[in-house]
């Protein structure tokens, strides 16, 4: 169970174009989805919360209209890359909460990624 | 902000010997998690300890939470060629977001 799936797996598209990445739960639901932004061999930098419902809350340095999130419905939110340039090429991770799971006491579910190269 | 701090950065052992990762966060903690990124993967989710001074175990991995729920460890006993990857820990703080450590690299000879 706890299944959470992320699409594209890899994307590799031209500098000033906008990207959309996926992230759906597939076996529960979540009223809180979170984005992280991974580089090579570094750790995971939490981007935003995605709130079901409502807007999400970007962590400090992000931009909110660089990094556009939807979360429409308790099993999907969605992170648009607008109008991309090559130093946001990286790896973007979502993670999941179990709507039954409640606060940060309970594990993250994570996608599989989305590999985003910009030329 | 909360900080998590983990060393080390990197570490390579033969197979058969063992391995630790420490985590320190700045601030108290209402829990410790522990993930898994084998490369090329996402983080999955190994364990979570909450009490002060918990030790949970799984087959060869040990993990404890320090006394004052600041400090944390992964001990894995007699490696793998299977535990190669970055083991993160993350702390959450009674919030909804978790603060992730900057990861453990696992590299296992043969």
């Amino acid at each position: 169970g706890a299944v959470v799936s992320q699409h594209p797996s890899w994307v590799i598209c031209k500098s000033g174009t906008s990207v959309k990445i996926e992230c759906r739960s597939l076996d529960f639901q979540a009223t809180t989805m979170f984005w992280y932004r991974q580089f090579p061999k570094q750790s995971l930098m939490l981007m935003a919360t995605s709130n079901e419902g409502s807007k999400a809350t970007y962590e400090q340095g992000v931009e909110k209209d660089k990094f556009l999130i939807n979360h429409a419905s308790l099993t999907l939110s969605t992170l648009t890359v607008t109008s991309a340039h090559p130093e946001d090429s990286s790896f973007y991770i979502c993670s999941a909460r179990d709507i039954l799971e409640g606060n940060s006491n309970q594990p993250q579910h994570f996608g599989d990624g989305t590999r985003l190269s910009i030329l | 902000g909360q900080q998590v701090m983990q060393i080390p950065q990197y570490q390579h052992v033969q197979e058969g010997e063992d391995f630790t990762t420490y985590c320190n966060s700045s601030t108290t903690l209402s829990n410790i998690q522990w993930y898994k990124q084998r490369p090329g993967g996402h983080p999955v989710f190994l364990i979570q300890l909450v009490k002060s001074g918990e030790v949970k175990k799984q087959k060869r991995l040990t993990f404890q939470f320090g006394e004052a729920k600041k400090n944390s460890s992964l001990h894995i006993t007699a490696t793998q060629t299977t535990d190669v990857g970055t083991y993160f820990c993350a702390g959450g703080s009674g919030y909804s977001t978790l603060t992730f450590g900057k990861g453990t690299m696992l590299l296992v000879s043969p």
